[in-house]
């Protein structure tokens, strides 16, 4: 199994461009999410998906979208990008939110810098 | 969710235990208390969890008070590897698998 992957691992945005990140995950997990982690801070859950075709609002969704069209990939997109959004971003997916399947798998991380 | 409170930070020497507190006062009966680290800018490390009993697993203890209004992590022979944030998160199961992460405590490991 490769686990959770994420692309690209670093990206450089203008102010205004836009751009997708990519989650992947091969373990047939039903949960996946977006969390965002600024420099020297926890990270903090942007999006949440529990299952193919649902989506959920974390704690700071503002800018971003989310779609879930399959179980494995769940993409990150960035409509219009901002320099407060220049952060790390990881993904991660877990089996259930049930007692003893609900530990979380989390990507590599995608470094994202907006100019 | 309830809100946890973890030092900033902490140093242990390597071979010893290292003892990591989290206080969850505010926490509810559904809620359980999990612990992940993250290890130089890497994804975070799920590490153990536990609702109210004491629970051992090959990578650390959880002792949690009988109140649940506190626990502890113990890694017990800490290595250079074990140099890494540690996340205590409190989360009630049926809350679609939200985690919420604070700022933890950056562990050090002493040769």
């Amino acid at each position: 199994n490769a686990g959770v992957t994420q692309t690209p691992k670093f990206q450089v945005l203008k102010t205004g461009q836009s751009m997708t990140l990519q989650c992947a995950q091969d373990m047939n997990h039903e949960y996946m999410s977006w969390y965002r982690q600024d420099p020297g801070m926890g990270l903090r859950l942007i999006h949440y998906s529990v299952g193919a075709g649902i989506t959920d609002q974390g704690e700071v969704p503002n800018g971003y979208n989310v779609s879930r069209s399959t179980t494995e990939d769940f993409p990150l997109r960035l409509l219009s990008a901002a320099p407060s959004q220049t952060s790390v971003y990881f993904c991660a997916s877990s089996y259930s939110w049930v007692r003893g399947t609900d530990t979380q798998y989390f990507g590599p991380g995608t470094r994202l810098t907006v100019l | 969710d309830a809100k946890t409170t973890q030092p900033t930070s902490m140093d242990c020497a390597e071979g010893r235990a290292a003892n990591l507190p989290c206080n969850h006062s505010t926490i509810s009966g559904n809620e359980y208390v999990y612990w992940y680290r993250q290890i130089h800018s890497q994804g975070p490390q799920y590490i153990i969890h536990g609702l109210k009993n004491n629970e051992t697993n090959e990578m650390a203890s959880l002792i949690i008070t009988e109140d649940r209004k506190s626990s502890t992590l113990i890694l017990p022979h800490a290595t250079l590897r074990d140099t890494a944030v540690y996340y205590c998160i409190v989360r009630a199961s049926n809350t679609g698998n939200q985690f919420y992460f604070g700022t933890g405590t950056s562990l050090t490991v002493i040769p």
